[in-house]
């Protein structure tokens, strides 16, 4: 079984100021991971995955991400942020040997960039 | 019309009725996905099709009851709800049910049970 932990439920934010959310999974297996954003009234949508090779991910929106196998942390950063990054963030695991694509997901993080 | 789409976006119905949400999906995918999101509790895995085959059944109460008739249509229909089953339901679908592949989700159906 496997569990997401996203530390930080909300994180204010002033514009074109730095991000960083932290995200930490349990797993007994080999995972992927994934973080998904979500707008207000809207579905979510991928903004970058881990799936092998280089542990620092770059993502749409200028979001990057990196995967510590060691710590078992795949923490999501922007280095500036602008007013339409204000969203639901949420990181998500599958486990590499499921015979489905179960996403284990954590319980979100809400962003607000202030003016 | 691209991607996912879910329709009715909102619906409110009492514990008595019967009820469905409809998920179609316009990307060629072979997997679909039915995930429930409550206010309090991180988002859950419902159902997963394959091929039009269920896959998954996370344990989902029998008052949920999904069908999918072919590769891009995903019902999930209701009754006898309870009051607690009140959340956004989200769709999604991907290429194939491997976990490499990128789930894409529809907007979602906003249920309040009465």
């Amino acid at each position: 079984a496997q569990s997401v932990t996203q530390l930080d439920s909300q994180v204010p934010v002033f514009e074109e100021a730095p991000v960083e959310l932290r995200c930490n999974y349990s797993s007994s297996v080999s995972v992927y991971l994934f973080w998904y954003v979500q707008y207000p009234n809207q579905g979510l949508q991928l903004l970058l995955k881990y799936l092998s090779g280089s542990t620092l991910v770059k993502g749409i929106n200028g979001f990057e991400a990196e995967f510590n196998k060691s710590q078992t942390s795949f923490h999501l950063r922007k280095p500036s942020v602008h007013i339409s990054d204000t969203a639901e963030y949420f990181c998500a695991v599958s486990d590499q040997g499921a015979a489905g694509n179960k996403l284990t997901f954590g319980g979100g993080t809400r962003v607000l960039v202030k003016p | 019309e691209t991607g996912v789409t879910q329709t009715p976006r909102h619906l409110v119905m009492g514990m008595t009725n019967k009820k469905s949400l409809k998920c179609e999906q316009h990307l060629g995918h072979n997997a679909m996905y039915w995930y429930k999101q409550s206010a309090k509790k991180p988002l859950e895995l419902m159902f997963v099709y394959s091929l039009e085959e269920r896959v998954e059944n996370n344990s989902v109460p029998s008052r949920f009851s999904p069908e999918c008739p072919n590769s891009s249509h995903l019902f999930l229909h209701l009754h006898t709800l309870q009051p607690e089953d009140s959340a956004l339901y989200l769709c999604a679908s991907s290429q194939d049910k491997r976990g490499t592949d990128t789930q894409y989700f529809g907007p979602g159906t906003r249920l309040t049970v009465l």
